[in-house]
């Protein structure tokens, strides 16, 4: 069975500091993963895939398959990056995610 | 485009009655799939839609059915409701021309069951 496990529900930092959300996941085989964010008041929407490799609004997430990770990462948290991460996994052809339960972020000025 | 809208905003029902939640996908998506987000956790996928089929269902029970319409829109419809469905449904359009894999997601639909 496919998993994803955030194990921080919440993760507090001030204006500045390197930011990194943890991700595990549990997959036989070849998973896509992504990165999920909700800001306040907003709806839920995609921040990056790792197929993509790119970096958006300064995150990066790169995929560990022998620690079947995938942490995203910021070097200097901003205060509008307070939200909602979610991790999520989908097999391959599947696109349907399984989402983990997220972590709340807040950036304090 | 409005993106994915979904209606209502907020509903209250009694255990044992029957909802219906709508939703229409971004303008040029064909695909629609369902999430219950309960309180603190994560979207669980409930089923997707694709040329009006049910194309894959997550683990929940018969009493949750959809439907997609010709236009692409979409209704879920919970039967015998009960406390533990209280949550918020999202609903979520892709296009499958596009690969599919980005999905696009709506406000959701706040359902609380007394």
């Amino acid at each position: 069975a496919q998993r994803v496990t955030q194990p921080e529900k919440l993760l507090s930092v001030f204006k500045g500091a390197p930011v990194e959300l943890k991700c595990n996941y549990s997959y036989s085989g070849s998973p896509e993963l992504f990165w999920y964010v909700q800001y306040s008041r907003q709806r839920l929407q995609l921040l990056l895939r790792h197929i993509s490799r790119e970096s958006i609004k300064g995150f990066t997430a790169d995929l560990n398959k022998g620690e079947t990770s995938f942490h995203l990462k910021k070097p200097f948290a901003q205060e509008e990056d307070s939200a909602m991460y979610y991790c999520a996994l989908s097999g391959p052809g599947s696109y349907i995610p399984t989402f983990g339960r997220g972590t709340s972020l807040i950036v304090h000025p | 485009d409005a993106g994915v809208t979904q209606s209502p905003t907020h509903l209250i029902k009694t255990r044992g009655q029957q909802v219906t939640l709508r939703c229409s996908p971004k303008s040029g998506h064909d695909t629609v799939s369902w999430y219950q987000q309960a309180l603190g956790q994560g979207p669980q996928f409930i089923f997707q839609y694709y040329e009006e089929e049910e194309r894959q269902r997550g683990n929940f029970p018969d009493r949750f059915s959809g439907h997609q319409f010709p236009n692409y829109s979409s209704e879920l419809n919970v039967n015998a409701l009960l406390l533990g469905d209280s949550a918020l449904y999202l609903c979520a359009s892709s296009d499958s021309g596009a690969g599919g894999n980005e999905q696009f997601f709506g406000p959701g639909t706040r359902l609380t069951v007394l």
